[in-house]
């Protein structure tokens, strides 16, 4: 069975350029979770929709990122617009039901903002 | 409110030795407690999760970790570190819609 879906795996982008960051959670999976992790904060969690619904967004940092997940296998987490100090590596995550199942995680995607 | 403290970001043992990685978490209602192990360059998978029961879990690899109430604490241990155990480990803590992790320590084993 494939895992947890990330794209891309690694992206360049310039300051002030928009960023689209996508997930494929795993089938049949209900719950799915947009982590941020860098040296200087550790690992930290963006937000946390289940059954597509934003349950836990207190995360985000700020205007510049939304997340959306308009179905079942599909969720986009977007900064606009990027700065430097969004450089970071950005995980998803999805787990059966809830919170308190075990999570699967992607690979990442490495973002390096210019 | 909850969080998650995890004692040493660095732990650096010799391979054949015991492995020891604190935990500690705040909790006003029962928690469920995990680790989660990081290899370089990959995302996080599961070690081991305490939900209710017993409270010695037994993990992959080796790995256990004992849940104790009195002491708020959920230490990982391992009797025999491999070089392969060289990771970055991570606690977390949930209760329904929240999760929190712990800022991680990084594992070297010596040869």
């Amino acid at each position: 069975d494939a895992g947890v879906i990330q794209s891309p795996r690694h992206e360049v982008t310039e300051m002030g350029q928009e960023v689209t960051l996508r997930c494929k959670p795993i089938s049949g999976h209900n719950s799915l979770f947009w982590y941020r992790q860098t040296m200087m904060r550790g690992l930290e969690l963006l937000i946390y929709f289940n059954n597509n619904v934003p349950i836990d967004d207190s995360g985000m940092p700020e205007d510049r990122f939304s997340a959306k997940m308009p179905n079942a296998s599909f969720s986009t987490l977007k900064i606009q617009p990027s700065e430097p100090r969004d450089s970071a590596v950005y995980f998803c995550a999805s787990a059966p039901f809830q919170a308190t199942d075990t999570q699967y995680f992607g690979p990442g995607t490495r973002l390096t903002v210019l | 409110a909850q969080s998650v403290t995890q004692l040493g970001s660095h732990v650096s043992v010799s391979e054949g030795a015991l492995v020891l990685l604190r935990c500690n978490y705040s909790s006003s209602v029962p928690p469920y407690l995990f680790w989660y192990v990081q290899y370089p360059n990959q995302g996080l998978q599961l070690l081991l999760k305490y939900t209710t029961g017993a409270t010695l879990v037994k993990g992959i690899n080796g790995f256990e970790a004992e849940f104790k109430k009195s002491e708020t604490s959920f230490h990982l241990t391992k009797p025999s570190a491999h070089m392969s155990d060289a990771a970055e480990y991570f606690c977390a803590v949930t209760n329904f819609n929240k999760f929190y992790f712990g800022s991680g320590t990084k594992l070297n084993v010596k040869p």
